[in-house]
């Protein structure tokens, strides 16, 4: 079965600093990841997902993850971070055969952006 | 507005009652999908479906039950079995396929009074 672990439940930036939230995944196949972001008590928001059209993927408000398959990882990132990028944010994979279409998801990381 | 509602936004029960949660879109979705959010423990799957009149249990089903009988319609009830079931409810859509992103809606905070 497919998992993804997130190295680091919160993470703390200066405003302009850089930004990395990590995910590892574990698939006996090839995977489909996706990173998501969560406002307080809101939904989900689709930031970028990856499906092996391009190992960099670059999704809204300036963040992009790379595919590493060597590292198994999909790593979040963001040059410059913004304090409106303060939420929490979910690694997600589907895949592992058949029809296993659902999203799994790690446990999370909170984004904390200091001024 | 094509979306996900769900209804309420905020919803108190007392222990021993069941209680219904929402979930309607109107995405023309096949899938549908219900997740329990609890502090530190990411998004855990209750229960989810594929097609009209059936679903499927997720990783924590005890205590919560489902029905589809239209396409555009998910209601989860949390049952008097559920033993704790205070916790943030999100309701989910998505196109049938392994590389196709689930659109959420804005969740239904449930609270055992």
């Amino acid at each position: 079965a497919q998992s993804v672990t997130q190295l680091g439940s919160h993470v703390s930036v200066s405003e302009g600093a850089l930004v990395l939230l990590r995910c590892n995944y574990s698939s006996s196949v090839p995977p489909y990841l996706f990173w998501y972001v969560q406002y307080p008590n809101q939904g989900l928001q689709l930031l970028l997902k990856y499906t092996s059209a391009a190992t960099l993927v670059k999704g809204i408000n300036g963040f992009e993850a790379e595919f590493k398959k060597s590292e198994t990882s999909f790593h979040l990132t963001k040059p410059s971070a913004h304090m409106s990028d303060a939420a929490e944010y979910f690694c997600a994979v589907t895949g592992g055969g058949g029809s296993n279409y659902k999203l799994t998801f790690g446990k999370g990381t909170l984004l904390t952006v200091n001024p | 507005d094509g979306g996900i509602t769900q209804s309420p936004k905020y919803l108190f029960r007392k222990e021993g009652q069941n209680v219904t949660l929402s979930c309607e879109q109107n995405l023309n979705h096949d899938a549908m999908y219900w997740y329990r959010q609890d502090p530190g423990q990411g998004l855990r799957l209750i229960y989810y479906s594929q097609i009209v009149n059936d679903f499927q249990k997720g990783d924590i089903a005890e205590g919560y039950s489902v029905s589809r009988e239209k396409k555009e319609s998910f209601p989860l009830t949390v049952t008097s079995a559920q033993k704790n079931p205070t916790a943030f409810y999100l309701c989910a859509s998505s196109i049938l396929g392994m590389n196709t992103e689930a659109f959420f809606g804005q969740g239904t905070r449930l609270t055992v009074v």
